[in-house]
């Protein structure tokens, strides 16, 4: 199993579309989990860290099911400027290394 | 805002040749990353650093890759013989906190590596 999993997309939705993206870890002893955004050719970006009440950043909701090992990205309303390509990011809790998914691409049509 | 900044942005090199990428990380991280990306693949862990000293690396980073942090600011990687299969974006990171308190990681802007 690898170690961060993610829906394989392409997503295409409409602006103001919700849309929900699905990511898998195989490492239960994990801490520390975040979404990062990663448009064409540049660096990833925080888009928030991932909290295990769940948390909320504007049009933006993360979850966290340690149980299932899962974490989920909510955007809300979808803007032509959310087209990205959406990283889940896991901590490798055996040593100090951050661990990508594959991403998952999302893009906001007019 | 805090940044972290990497130079070159793009390095071309022909193989064989040793090449090193700079980064200068946020001043008050101590945690520092390097990271790859080939091209239309997911962003791959290299090595990371603490107290001067790395403390993992991955099976990528082999005896051909060295890093070093020569001064209290610079955070550099080098590649001893470069391979065609070396051309990747590399991103350098930083973290305040280091990963298993939850603390993300700051990327800088990359250099594109095109190994010829």
């Amino acid at each position: 199993r690898k170690e961060v999993e993610q829906d394989p997309g392409p997503f295409n939705v409409p602006e103001g579309a919700t849309v929900a993206f699905n990511c898998t870890y195989s490492n239960s002893a994990s801490q520390s989990f975040f979404w990062y955004r990663q448009d064409c050719r540049k660096e990833p970006k925080l888009l928030m860290s991932v909290y295990s009440s769940g948390n909320e950043d504007g049009r933006f909701t993360a979850q966290l099911n340690r149980a299932s090992q899962y974490i989920s990205l909510l955007i809300r309303d979808s803007k032509l400027s959310d087209s990205a390509t959406y990283l889940c990011v896991v901590n490798n809790n055996y040593g100090q290394n951050f661990v990508f998914g594959p991403g998952t691409r999302l893009s906001v049509l007019p | 805002e805090p940044e972290v900044t990497q130079t070159p942005s793009h390095q071309v090199t022909q193989m064989g040749q040793e090449v090193i990428l700079r980064c200068v990380p946020i001043s008050n991280h101590l945690y520092f990353y390097w990271y790859r990306q080939i091209l239309g693949q997911k962003v791959e862990f290299l090595v990371s650093f603490y107290n001067n000293e790395i403390s993992e690396k991955s099976e990528i980073f082999d005896d051909q890759f060295s890093v070093e942090r020569p001064d209290g600011s610079n955070f550099t990687l080098k590649i001893r013989s470069t391979k065609l299969e070396d051309s990747a974006m590399y991103f350098c990171a930083s973290s305040d906190a280091g990963a298993t308190y939850n603390s993300p990681l700051h990327f800088g802007n990359g250099t594109r590596l095109t190994v010829t």
